[in-house]
């Protein structure tokens, strides 16, 4: 499974767009990248997956380059309600079971 | 998307004594199911893959007679935390994968449930 690094945590403010960026040097060819928000006592919730290029839901953006060996995680002018921890995972996502592991994650602090 | 349970949300057990937890896939159907354990401002922990109809496959380091798994069902895996000490304390969170019937090929993690062992 490819490791993925993150930045420990970050600061933002109400109505900013934060950007948060996870280097995963060694993907495989048929890892995706998947995003997660975890709040405090809670199970992590799915924000947004992807294989390459660029993905846009709801809530969030997911930008990945050509190499893949980086992804960046855009979410647009963040709240208060944002606070929480995200998680950048990949894996294989086949018709056999997907294991993710997880990694330190980035605890985001967004302010008034 | 596809929502995942569990079962309880918070319990309180004596020490020696066996705890069982809940966890059920609502709307789709769950070969696989993933156990992990996350204490305070930490990461979670992969302790088990729960594959239903046959034998947990567990991470090393985990103790497999102490914590059981069973997945009888499509829908439903159960953590058993067997002759709990105070050190098992933790929040206790699992996962499943939504198969092509559900949300695509994504994992989906139930809201987690905090034992504490007193």
């Amino acid at each position: 499974l490819a490791k993925t690094t993150q930045p420990i945590s970050m600061d933002s403010y109400e109505g900013q767009e934060v950007n948060i960026t996870c280097s995963h040097n060694n993907i495989a060819t048929n890892d995706y990248i998947t995003w997660y928000q975890q709040f405090p006592s809670q199970g992590p919730r799915f924000i947004i997956q992807g294989y390459k290029t660029k993905v846009t839901n709801e809530v969030a953006s997911l930008f990945i380059p050509a190499d893949r060996k980086s992804s960046t995680l855009s979410l647009p002018r963040v709240s208060l309600s944002d606070t929480a921890v995200y998680y950048c995972l990949v894996g294989p996502v086949n018709t056999g079971f997907q294991k993710l592991v997880f990694g330190t994650g980035t605890r985001l602090l967004v302010s008034p | 998307g596809a929502v995942v349970s569990q079962h309880p949300s918070r319990v309180i057990c004596k020490s020696g004594t066996s705890v069982k937890i809940e966890c059920r896939s609502l709307d789709f159907q769950a070969t696989t199911m993933f156990w992990y354990r996350q204490f305070p401002k930490k990461s979670l922990m992969l302790m088990a893959t729960s594959n239903e109809g046959s034998k947990a496959t567990y991470e090393q380091g985990v103790e497999k007679d102490k914590f059981l798994i069973n997945h009888a069902s499509l829908t439903l895996s159960t953590l058993t935390v067997t002759s709990a000490h105070p050190e098992d304390s933790s929040f206790y969170i699992c996962s499943a994968r939504a198969g092509q019937q559900g949300s695509g090929n994504t994992i989906y993690f139930g809201e987690g449930s905090w034992l504490t062992v007193v």
